[in-house]
């Protein structure tokens, strides 16, 4: 059973700060991986996605992927009470099926 | 472009009832999901279809469920009887292919009591 694991929330950081969203999974031949913002009583919306080893930025978000660690990561700078939402790391693997993990909710306090 | 629909947004059932939600993906999308995510977990994969042949339905309790999509565009998945904890949310997704990762609809928040 492929599995993602997410670092349990919830999260609270103030206005400003960098909020930081650590996942694991356990597939190695998985070959992209993607960070989902999901508001309260909306569906999840795409906001990051990462294919090879090392960082990628955009904006104010950075994801980070090691493969030989099988960890994902995301980075939130400066940030802002817009960006409180659970955030769901997804693995797509051969099947192009994506496995989602539990969520971490993020409450950023102004 | 138009995003993918879902309906009905809402539904509430008696246990044992039937019930039926509809999506229609992105126009083109060869690939539709139905995701299961019951509140506070992650979103569950029912089932998978590239144009209207199923890829996975490994984890469709296929005993109650059960889905279509007839002529690779539309799709319904359907539910009877329902039990108690197939209260979620069904939200419906699809992709062009590739490692793209998917588009979601807006999602049926299905209430059994």
């Amino acid at each position: 059973q492929k599995e993602v694991e997410q670092n349990s929330g919830p999260l609270s950081v103030p206005e400003g700060a960098i909020a930081s969203l650590n996942c694991t999974y356990s597939d190695r031949g998985s070959q992209s991986f993607f960070w989902y913002r999901q508001y309260s009583g909306k569906s999840p919306e795409l906001i990051m996605s990462i294919y090879s080893n090392g960082d990628k930025e955009d904006g104010r978000f950075t994801a980070q992927l090691n493969k030989a660690s099988q960890y994902v990561s995301l980075l939130i700078r400066d940030s802002q009470p817009s960006d409180s939402a659970t955030y769901l790391c997804a693995v797509q693997g051969g099947s192009e099926k994506l496995v989602f993990g539990k969520g971490t909710k993020l409450t950023v306090n102004p | 472009e138009a995003g993918v629909a879902q309906s009905p947004r809402y539904k509430i059932i008696e246990k044992r009832q039937s019930v039926a939600f509809w999506c229609n993906p992105i126009s083109g999308h060869a690939t539709l999901y139905w995701y299961q995510q019951i509140l506070g977990q992650g979103p569950k994969l029912l089932i998978q279809f590239q144009n209207n042949g199923v890829v996975d339905d490994s984890q469709l309790p296929k005993d109650r469920f059960s889905a279509e999509r007839l002529k690779g565009v539309d799709s319904t998945l359907k539910i009877q009887p329902a039990k108690l904890e197939d209260s979620a949310v069904y939200l419906c997704a699809s992709s062009s292919g590739g490692a793209y990762g998917y588009t979601f609809g807006s999602g049926t928040r299905l209430t059994v009591v």
